[in-house]
């Protein structure tokens, strides 16, 4: 199994609601990251697990939570929101060794009103 | 400051008909570099993995080169077809510490295969 999955794919928010994204990999993999994309730029590194424990958090607002639960599972936690947030939140995993190859998920489109 | 530069922006080819991009790259330390295929609104699907001693990976129709002494890098598309429509991103890893990476993208080049 070499695939990152992410739900949901497709998620429409108020400025006062709290959701979860989730991604989730089979591949043993020990580092796990959240980007975000916005249309015609190059993925942001907003987050990055490895074995579970938080070790780059890039100046994200704490209206980003991340949580990594156990070594298959990430999630991000939404709570207040802006409409500038609206983007394709992208998950990866990688080995914590090695190439360190990044496996992307197909993404959830965030639309924030 | 780590860059990668990505030309040209946009491309656009007829079906049937061969393409190359470029990528150049100011990454340090340096682990390897890595072509990417996004189709609009999707997660990026790797294509190929190249590390400072291989000079060639090829993955079907799709061949990259890599030349680490200039830090040139050129993804090469023979017999396009249209489903090769998509965004092709060059990145670079830098090995960000105890074990995870760090990638630097570039802003992509912009494929239109023209049937």
């Amino acid at each position: 199994d070499t695939e990152v999955t992410q739900t949901p794919k497709h998620l429409v928010m108020g400025m006062t609601n709290k959701k979860s994204l989730k991604c989730e990999q089979h591949m043993g993999h020990r580092a796990m990251y959240w980007y975000k994309q916005k249309a015609k730029k190059p993925p942001e590194l907003m987050f990055v697990y490895s074995y579970e424990k938080l070790s780059i958090n890039e100046s994200v607002p704490s209206r980003f939570s991340p949580e990594c639960p156990n070594s298959s599972l990430l999630n991000l936690h939404l709570h207040a929101l802006q409409p500038e947030d609206s983007a394709l939140y992208l998950c990866a995993s990688s080995q914590a060794s090695g190439s360190y190859e990044q496996y992307f998920g197909p993404g959830t489109r965030l639309t924030v009103t | 400051k780590n860059q990668v530069e990505q030309s040209p922006q946009s491309l656009i080819i007829l079906e049937g008909k061969n393409c190359t991009l470029q990528c150049n790259y100011t990454v340090s330390p340096f682990s390897n570099l890595r072509w990417y295929k996004q189709d609009t609104g999707r997660g990026p699907v790797s294509l190929t993995i190249m590390t400072f001693s291989e000079n060639t990976k090829s993955n079907g129709r799709y061949t990259a080169t890599l030349d680490a002494d200039t830090k040139q890098s050129s993804l090469h598309i023979t017999a396009s077809q249209l489903s090769d429509s998509a965004s092709y991103i060059c990145v670079v890893s830098a090995v960000g510490g105890s074990g995870y990476s760090t990638l630097t993208f570039g802003k992509g080049t912009m494929l239109l295969v023209s049937p």
